[in-house]
């Protein structure tokens, strides 16, 4: 158990729908990252937030977004679904931006169907 | 951009045998981090090994060692004494050591282990 935590495990929904993805870091754990994995693209960065804002972006879609609130969990939210967005969405924790040794721990991640 | 690159889709090696995993990375930054990490059959991400790219010791965890030469790019996973327990997903990561901290992952190595 890394000690982050992703709900719900499993998510099926239809074309054109909106979800949430929630994640709760490690405790004392200032940094979320998000990342999808798919068949075709594999593990894939989307979005990093350090303690309530943004610090990063990858190949995160406009129809996504995320946040990090004051109690440093975080949410990921897709809308207007498509059926190319199926795939395992990681949340994944470390204590904060810099610093050798500064590893990522990953929760057991969403399964995202949509059909 | 840095890439990673894992040549080799599938691999099986018997129980107690020695296996080698192949990563090689594409990247200009000098200052950097690289990593194994393994997804067996539950998904969940497991980090095996780190390896830092100032430090010329290959890193070592247990039965789990890596092959790092700087020069060449390449990133080699060894395991020994392989178990029925290693089967599953491996992934080579890349991340900088300074500024944004996402991981950049290869496609991916799946490891049969034979009894």
């Amino acid at each position: 158990d890394s000690g982050v935590t992703q709900t719900p495990k499993h998510l099926i929904t239809a074309t054109g729908q909106r979800v949430t993805l929630r994640c709760s870091p490690r405790s004392g754990d200032l940094s979320v990252y998000w990342y999808q994995q798919s068949l075709d693209q594999g593990l894939q960065f989307l979005i990093q937030y350090y303690n309530g804002e943004e610090r990063a972006k990858g190949n995160i879609l406009e129809r996504f977004s995320a946040q990090q609130f004051p109690d440093l969990h975080s949410e990921l939210n897709l809308s207007s679904l498509e059926l190319g967005d199926s795939a395992l969405y990681f949340c994944a924790s470390s204590v904060g931006t810099s610093g050798r040794g500064n590893e990522q721990f990953f929760g057991p991640g969403t399964r995202l169907t949509v059909l | 951009a840095q890439t990673v690159t894992q040549s080799q889709p599938e691999m099986s090696v018997q129980e107690a045998e020695t296996v080698t995993l192949s990563c090689t990375y594409d990247t200009s930054e000098s200052d950097y981090y690289l990593f194994w990490y393994k997804q067996p059959p539950s998904r969940q991400m497991i980090l095996v090994i780190r390896q830092e790219a100032y430090k010329q010791q290959n890193a070592t965890e247990n039965r789990f060692s890596v092959n790092f030469q700087k020069a060449a790019k390449s990133f080699s996973l060894k395991i020994s004494d392989s178990q029925l327990g290693d089967a599953a997903m491996y992934f080579c990561a890349y991340r900088r050591g300074a500024g944004s901290y996402q991981l950049t992952f290869g496609k991916g190595t799946k490891l049969s282990v034979i009894p």
